[in-house]
């Protein structure tokens, strides 16, 4: 699978919007950007995923340039619980996910 | 409803002992996979079920780590000959099984070899 690369870590303040870049410029036609996070002592959580169109959740955007290369997770309204690792991760039919290293949000009060 | 349960949650151990780590997937998963974190690190592949065999075990370190499934639900770990270097938050996760379904994750077996 593709390899992605994130920043390694990022700070937000409470209350504003939560834009967490990814870029994959290798990603192949089939591959589905997939969004994690793991908060402290948890197991990882999905957040959402798309393949060429925006996506939208009660958690989270994802917005994803038309030639792929490159996305954006957008948590509209951060909160102090949403301080956590943040994984972007390429995958294709079933095959396992591949954790990089993901950024570390830390949302300020 | 119920999410991934995996027990025990802690579990030290001494050097060279056998363990066994459980997972209990979401109700009507079809695939399941173990991972493992160390501290600081994202969390690495060991292997996936899709019902009750393994259908990737390609991220297994070495023949002392084993994993079954036999009636395609419940999953053991199994680590003999444990070395001080495997210590770390074992991860267990499920899906439908369908094609892109999410991952569901457990909160993992903290495993300490002393």
């Amino acid at each position: 699978d593709a390899k992605t690369t994130q920043p390694t870590s990022m700070d937000c303040a409470e209350g504003r919007a939560a834009n967490l870049p990814c870029n994959h410029s290798t990603i192949s036609g089939n591959e589905y950007v997939y969004w994690y996070r793991q908060i402290h002592s948890q197991g990882p959580q999905y957040i959402i995923h798309g393949l060429k169109n925006n996506e939208t959740n009660e958690m989270a955007s994802l917005i994803i340039t038309e030639d792929r290369k490159s996305s954006t997770l957008i948590l509209p309204h951060a909160t102090l619980r949403d301080t956590a690792v943040y994984y972007c991760i390429l995958i294709r039919g079933r095959r396992a996910l591949t954790f990089g290293s993901g950024t570390r949000l830390q949302v300020q009060p | 409803g119920a999410g991934v349960s995996q027990t025990p949650s802690n579990k030290v151990t001494e050097k060279g002992k056998y363990v066994e780590l459980r997972c209990d997937p979401i109700s009507g998963h079809t695939a399941l996979y173990w991972y493992r974190q160390s501290l600081g690190q994202g969390p690495e592949f060991l292997i996936y079920f899709q019902g009750t065999g393994a259908a990737d075990d390609s991220g297994l370190p070495n023949d002392r780590f084993f994993a079954v499934r036999p009636e395609g639900s419940v999953s053991t770990l199994k680590i003999q000959r444990t070395e001080r270097g495997d210590s770390a938050v074992y991860l267990c996760a499920s899906s439908s099984g369908t094609r892109n379904s999410p991952l569901h994750f457990g909160n993992g077996t903290r495993l300490t070899v002393t």
